[in-house]
């Protein structure tokens, strides 16, 4: 299974833009990227999900560079309701699983 | 639409007990996947189930087992329970097992051992 490098933590000020990058350099060509994110006591929560090009949702962005070796995740205008965990995941391979790195710890400050 | 539901949310048994866990994924979803979460190793895959059959099996001990009814519902058991069983157990299920599916998850069973 392929593997994703995120930094361990993140700081940011409400209502400012968050970038939250992921290095995947042994992605093969069919994996998909996923972003999940964690709230303090509850289960994950699927953030976005792309290929090959960007994606645009209604609680993020996804910009996938050209060589799909990395990638990063925009929060357009953070809140504190934004403070989780965020994990970036490759899913494919022969099983498709969901492997689970050590994610993003993203604090908010009011 | 209802969201996928862990049944207990909260459990205490003792060692050598077993335990049953419950899982009702979200209507029309066919995948049933299950993770444990510890603070020590972080969220860690322990099986999938599609349409009653196993697909995928993460690397814990035969201690840990699970099924998937014809209605989609899962369970999954561990026996001989230890200490380190105490975790937070979650469920998510999709409509498919495919790598673009997107997982939806329960707020988990939270398990301790005594």
């Amino acid at each position: 299974d392929a593997k994703t490098t995120q930094p361990n933590s993140m700081e940011s000020n409400e209502e400012e833009p968050v970038h939250l990058p992921c290095n995947h350099s042994t992605i093969s060509g069919t994996d998909y990227i996923h972003w999940y994110r964690q709230l303090p006591s509850q289960g994950p929560e699927y953030v976005i999900h792309g290929l090959t090009s960007n994606v645009n949702n209604r609680m993020a962005s996804l910009a996938i560079a050209e060589d799909r070796k990395s990638s990063t995740l925009i929060l357009h205008r953070a809140t504190l309701r934004d403070a989780a965990v965020y994990y970036c995941i490759l899913r494919g391979g022969a099983t498709n699983k969901l492997i689970f790195g050590t994610g993003t710890l993203l604090a908010v400050q009011p | 639409k209802a969201g996928v539901t862990q049944t207990p949310r909260y459990l205490i048994k003792t060692r050598g007990q077993q335990v049953t866990l419950s899982c009702s994924p979200i209507s029309g979803h066919r995948s049933v996947s299950w993770y444990q979460q510890t603070p020590g190793q972080g969220l860690q895959f322990l099986f999938e189930y599609f349409s009653e059959t196993q697909r995928n099996k993460g690397n814990f001990p035969g201690r840990f087992s699970g099924r998937q009814f014809s209605n989609s519902r899962s369970e999954m058991n561990v026996s001989t329970l230890e200490l380190g069983d105490s975790a937070l157990y979650l469920c998510a299920s999709s409509l498919d097992s495919g790598r673009e599916n997107i997982q939806y998850f329960g707020a988990g069973t939270r398990l301790s051992v005594l």
